[in-house]
Parts: structure tokens; C-alpha cells; sequence
């Protein structure tokens, strides 16, 4: 267990839809980031949040958002849902932006089924 | 760009016999390497990290991996695989902030 905590689990919306996922960061965490893993694939950085502001964002559309709150807690908002945004969604947390170990800490993950 | 690279899709050994998954890197400057292990349908476990040092990097749950720099690998290994072993494996390289992985290696160790 990584302490890190993801919600929901499962999920299934349709095309133009908009989704909210959630992520609880391990305790003393300042920095989350978002991974997106589909299907058959490693996970791809999508941003990283350290202390409320987006530091660093991977090659993901502007409808790829997200929120990082004063607790260190997470939202990956996603608008206009496509059908390949159906994957994985993995939140990481760990220690400090860019910390020297580069460990992160995953969460179990959100699926994201879009039809 | 740093990158990394897993050449094999799949891995199947029997169990009690040793084990490599292996994986290859791209980087400027000194690399920063990791291994994954994913259980399905779980998140992503940290097994080991290579950042400096000893080129021989013990882990989790008996894993080691081998650093060559001449040889531009991260090789992750076990001497006596387990059918428990059985999962998905990722190296990944840090990239500033952010980890950039390798496509997965599936492990099948049977009994």
C-alpha cells in the first residue's frame, strides 16, 4: 500500500462527456502527478502539480486539466471525452517536485471507459 | 530525449529458474533508472531505483537489477523466479520531474 488513493475505481461515460477524477496524495506529499496507461501500453505523463501550480505537462490537449488543492489532493478533469481517452489513470505522489530519489508513489488507479 | 526501451513483449520461465527482463536506455547525462512491477488491473509498485553507485541495485521482493553503462542497460533479474512473480514489468527513466517509461514487459513464470 502506497497511501495514495484514487477515486472513482471504475467509471463509464460516452463521447462529449466530461469527467472528474480524484486522487488523495501519500501524507507529508507535496507533488502529483497524472499518468495515462491505455490499454497494452506503458503510463504517459500527462502534468505534474507541485504546491497548487501545474509544473510540467506531456504531450495532452488543452481539455487535460487539472486542480492540486492546499491538502496536496489532486482533480484530473478531462472535457469533450474522446473514445481513446478510455485507460488508466494512474495519480503518483511523492516527496518534492523533481525530488532526488524520483521515486513516485502510485495509486491503484481510475478506469475510464468511454463509448 | 531520454528514453527507454523494452525489447521483449514477453518473458515466460519456469519457476525456480533465474530470470532477466531486460531494458535499455537513452539519456543526456547521468540516468536516473527505475523498475515497475504492475499486478493487473493494479497501480504501479516501485521495485528498485539506480541513481549512482554500485552498478548491482538489490530491491524488492529479491529483484536486482544491473546498471552497464557501456552497454546503455538496466537489466532487471531474479535468481529463482516465483509463479507470483507473474506480472507487468516497467523501466522508466526520470526526466526532471517526470518518469518516462518503457512499452512493458509481461512476465510468466510456471510452475
Amino acid at each position: 500500500e502506497t497511501g495514495v488513493t484514487q477515486s472513482p475505481t471504475h467509471l463509464i461515460k460516452t463521447r462529449g462527456q466530461q469527467v472528474t477524477l480524484r486522487c488523495s496524495s501519500q501524507s507529508g506529499h507535496n507533488t502529483v502527478s497524472w499518468y495515462q496507461q491505455a490499454l497494452g501500453q506503458g503510463p504517459q505523463f500527462i502534468f505534474q502539480y507541485y504546491r497548487e501550480e501545474e509544473n510540467g505537462r506531456g504531450n495532452f490537449p488543452p481539455r487535460f486539466s487539472g486542480l492540486q488543492f492546499p491538502n496536496y489532493s489532486s482533480e484530473l478533469n478531462v472535457n469533450a471525452l474522446e473514445l481513446n481517452d478510455s485507460a488508466l489513470y494512474l495519480c503518483a505522489s511523492s516527496l518534492a517536485r523533481g525530488s532526488d530519489t524520483g521515486e513516485l508513489f502510485f495509486g491503484e488507479g481510475s478506469r475510464l471507459t468511454v463509448l | 530525449a531520454q528514453s527507454v526501451a523494452q525489447p521483449e513483449d514477453q518473458v515466460n520461465v519456469a519457476e525456480g529458474n533465474p530470470l532477466t527482463v531486460k531494458c535499455t536506455y537513452s539519456v543526456s547525462g547521468n540516468p536516473y533508472l527505475f523498475w515497475y512491477v504492475q499486478y493487473p488491473n493494479r497501480g504501479l509498485q516501485f521495485l528498485l531505483k539506480y541513481i549512482t553507485g554500485d552498478n548491482l541495485v538489490k530491491g524488492s521482493y529479491g529483484f536486482e537489477a544491473e546498471f552497464n553503462k557501456s552497454q546503455t542497460s538496466f537489466h532487471l533479474k531474479k535468481p529463482s523466479a516465483l509463479v507470483s512473480d507473474s506480472a507487468l514489468y516497467f523501466c522508466a527513466v526520470r526526466d526532471g520531474g517526470k518518469l518516462i517509461f518503457g512499452q512493458g514487459t509481461e512476465l510468466s513464470v510456471k510452475p
